[in-house]
């Protein structure tokens, strides 16, 4: 079955205690990237990836780092959280750039809560 | 002034309405115009994606977009209470980075019996 997981799906931490949060896709796709959905504010991406080692900032970069080794998997690291990274964070792919006008593929989404 | 705007609602019918939902913008450089569905506690999911103005059907939805007055709409027809759920407009527009796209914040849609 073709789709994106992320893992954890629910995270609870504590100011400034690094994480992670993995992101894997089983399409072959090229083009990944992470976005967070806050009340009123609607999905913001975070960081995007067009290909193995190419990653880009989105709109909301900061207090965020992302890698991408390996073309299946986009892990979004999180070195020193704070409460306002309280989010829904997503996951999306899509086979490559300029295809579908874009439109991508998500995962389940990860709750993650910073105290 | 964002650059999607989308009604949050909730907008609530009875089963078997036509439901319009819709989406006005401002970058005149979005190129892609695409709707997703997104379940509770659930990730967005890709309903239909058009390019030119005009009107794309499939199934019991039909995405209209309007680029002279930057006005999308996406309609259902014989709504399902199984069509609960907040519907996204996202538009892209070609960026050094590929496709960027941007989403309104969503409208959530109830369908009752």
């Amino acid at each position: 079955e073709a789709q994106v997981t992320q893992n954890p799906r629910y995270l609870i931490t504590v100011t400034g205690k690094k994480l992670t949060v993995t992101c894997s896709q089983n399409m072959n796709h090229e083009y990944m990237s992470w976005y967070r959905q806050d009340p009123g504010l609607g999905l913001r991406q975070i960081y995007y990836s067009m290909n193995v080692e190419v990653t880009d900032k989105g709109d909301v970069p900061e207090g965020y780092k992302v890698s991408r080794k390996e073309k299946r998997n986009f892990p979004l690291i999180l070195e020193s959280p704070s409460p306002n990274q309280t989010s829904l964070y997503f996951c999306a792919s899509s086979l490559r750039v300029g295809t579908s006008g874009g439109s991508q593929y998500f995962g389940p989404g990860t709750r993650l809560t910073v105290l | 002034q964002k650059e999607v705007e989308q009604d949050p609602g909730p907008l609530s019918v009875p089963e078997g309405a036509i439901v319009s939902l819709n989406c006005t913008y401002s970058n005149s450089a979005f190129q892609y115009f695409m709707w997703y569905r997104q379940y509770s506690r659930k990730g967005p999911e890709l309903l239909m994606y058009t390019y030119s103005s005009g009107n794309k059907e499939d199934g019991r939805f039909t995405a209209q977009v309007d680029k002279s007055s930057k006005y999308i709409s996406l309609f259902i027809r014989d709504s399902q209470p199984s069509d609960s759920a907040t519907y996204l407009c996202a538009m892209s527009e070609i960026t050094g980075g590929g496709n960027k796209l941007t989403f309104g914040t969503g409208t959530q849609l109830k369908v009752e019996l």
